[in-house]
């Protein structure tokens, strides 16, 4: 079956690094996304990583694989007020291009 | 370059009315994909389109339609309108996976808020 679980609420400091967890059951997904949403907006793609890969790192954010316990997780370095947003994991399975969400994890960081 | 676009903001309408959303992709995108994201819920996928067909259907009723235009731009119908389907209606454009397999990752519109009196 095809899904997609994240923790709902996630609260740190300014400065600190959020760490987001996310995990899966399709083990045919191929490319696993992270995306950012504010409020009453649209979503903003923020990385991806190809299910063969391990890590993938881009600036502040690190993204972790365990394709073994199907468990992806997003790292963010110094987190800042301006990274307050929910952000959803998504699944893209080989059968086609439809993407898989998760519930959200809602980021809040205290000044 | 411009990003993907969606028309209107924000619509209000009544019960059992028919509704269309529109949606132009980021330039250079040929697929068209349509996500319903109800209040405090991640989105759910509707359907794709690619060369002006339906290749890809979420588990939606058949009020939910779309069509896609030679120049690539894509419409949703929802006919018979009911509470429920008061949500965010999100367009996603990407470049077919043909071309690339890592070209192919969807890049999102504002949405559409959609509210069901």
């Amino acid at each position: 079956g095809e899904d997609v679980e994240q923790s709902l609420f996630l609260s740190v400091r300014e400065g600190d690094s959020s760490v987001i967890n996310c995990t899966y059951t399709d083990s045919s997904s191929t490319y696993l996304y992270w995306y950012k949403q504010e409020p009453g907006a649209g979503l903003q793609l923020l990385t991806y990583i190809f299910s063969n890969m391990d890590m993938k790192q881009d600036q502040r954010l690190t993204v972790l694989l365990n394709k073994k316990d199907k468990h992806l997780s997003l790292r963010i370095a110094d987190t800042q007020t301006g990274d307050s947003a929910i952000y959803f994991c998504a699944e893209r399975g080989d059968q086609g291009g439809k993407l898989i969400f998760g519930q959200g994890t809602e980021l809040s960081v205290k000044p | 370059d411009a990003g993907v676009t969606q028309s209107p903001t924000h619509l209000i309408k009544t019960r059992g009315q028919q509704v269309t959303l529109r949606c132009s992709p980021k330039s250079g995108h040929d697929t068209v994909s349509w996500y319903q994201q109800a209040l405090g819920q991640g989105p759910q996928f509707i359907f794709q389109y690619y060369e002006e067909e339906e290749r890809q259907r979420g588990n939606f009723p058949d009020r939910f339609s779309g069509h896609q235009f030679p120049n690539y731009s894509s419409e949703l119908n929802v006919n018979a309108l009911l509470l429920g389907d008061s949500a965010l209606y999100l367009c996603a454009s990407s470049l077919d996976r043909t071309s690339g397999r890592a070209r192919d990752t969807q890049y999102f519109g504002p949405g559409t808020r959609l509210t069901v009196l």
